[in-house]
């Protein structure tokens, strides 16, 4: 299986704040990874896909970028409504894994 | 507008076999797309259970591949899954998921399902 890491596990940033949440592979996975949001209670949101491609509805100020092994999620400017925690998620190999997650919350 | 909605017993007896649906709607399950369980015990992470595309072509993740089963009901426009010899470790909340594959755009709200006696 390919492992999946995530750094930091978890920050603490403002309002306004620009936030990178860093994402590797164990192994070459070219574009195919995906950034998820979840705010707890609820079910993950699709932010980015093939690495670098934002969702329909998302908003701009979050972006992807990478490809083989190592990829970031960075949101350009933390709004209210971002704090949540963000997982990566690579479908080039089956069985498909998940990183462990960055949990963002408020300084 | 896609929709996905799971549903199933929220409290499943140790040995016995978890049976979930997710009601697909705004779109057909028979496109070209492939649906997806995914689960998450609480407080933890998000584990990917397999997969099954409009053809009925199935995918499954090896660590439970011997219990796992996900199917299909075109007629009913609705998504499987049937987990068997579940234990305390299966306590989790199941999500169903359109198109990992190409970065799951539509998601259900995921339905908690408990394993106790």
């Amino acid at each position: 299986d390919i492992q999946m890491t995530q750094s930091p596990s978890s920050l603490s940033a403002s309002v306004g704040d620009r936030v990178t949440i860093t994402c590797r592979a164990s192994q070459g996975i070219s574009t195919y990874l995906a950034w998820f949001q979840q705010i707890p209670g609820k079910a993950p949101k699709s932010l980015i896909y093939s690495a670098s491609r934002l969702q329909s509805g998302v908003p701009s100020r979050f972006s992807g970028s990478g490809s083989g092994t190592d990829f970031t999620l960075t949101i350009s400017s933390l709004q209210p409504e971002d704090f949540a925690t963000f997982y990566c998620l690579q479908y080039s190999t089956y069985p498909f894994t998940f990183g462990p997650g960055t949990k963002v919350d408020i300084k | 507008q896609v929709q996905l909605q799971e549903s199933g017993p929220g409290l499943v007896k140790p040995s016995g076999t978890l049976s979930l649906t997710c009601a697909v709607s705004g779109g057909s399950i028979s496109s070209t797309n492939w649906w997806s369980w995914v689960r998450q015990p609480p407080g933890k992470g998000l584990e990917w259970i397999g997969e099954i595309s409009h053809s009925g072509r199935t995918n499954y993740n090896p660590s439970l591949r011997s219990r796992v089963t996900i199917s299909t009901d075109k007629s009913k426009n609705q998504l499987y899954l049937k987990l068997s010899s579940v234990t305390a470790a299966d306590t989790a909340v199941y999500y169903c998921a359109r198109d990992l594959v190409a970065g799951g755009d539509y998601w259900g709200q995921g339905t908690l399902v408990t394993v106790s006696s």
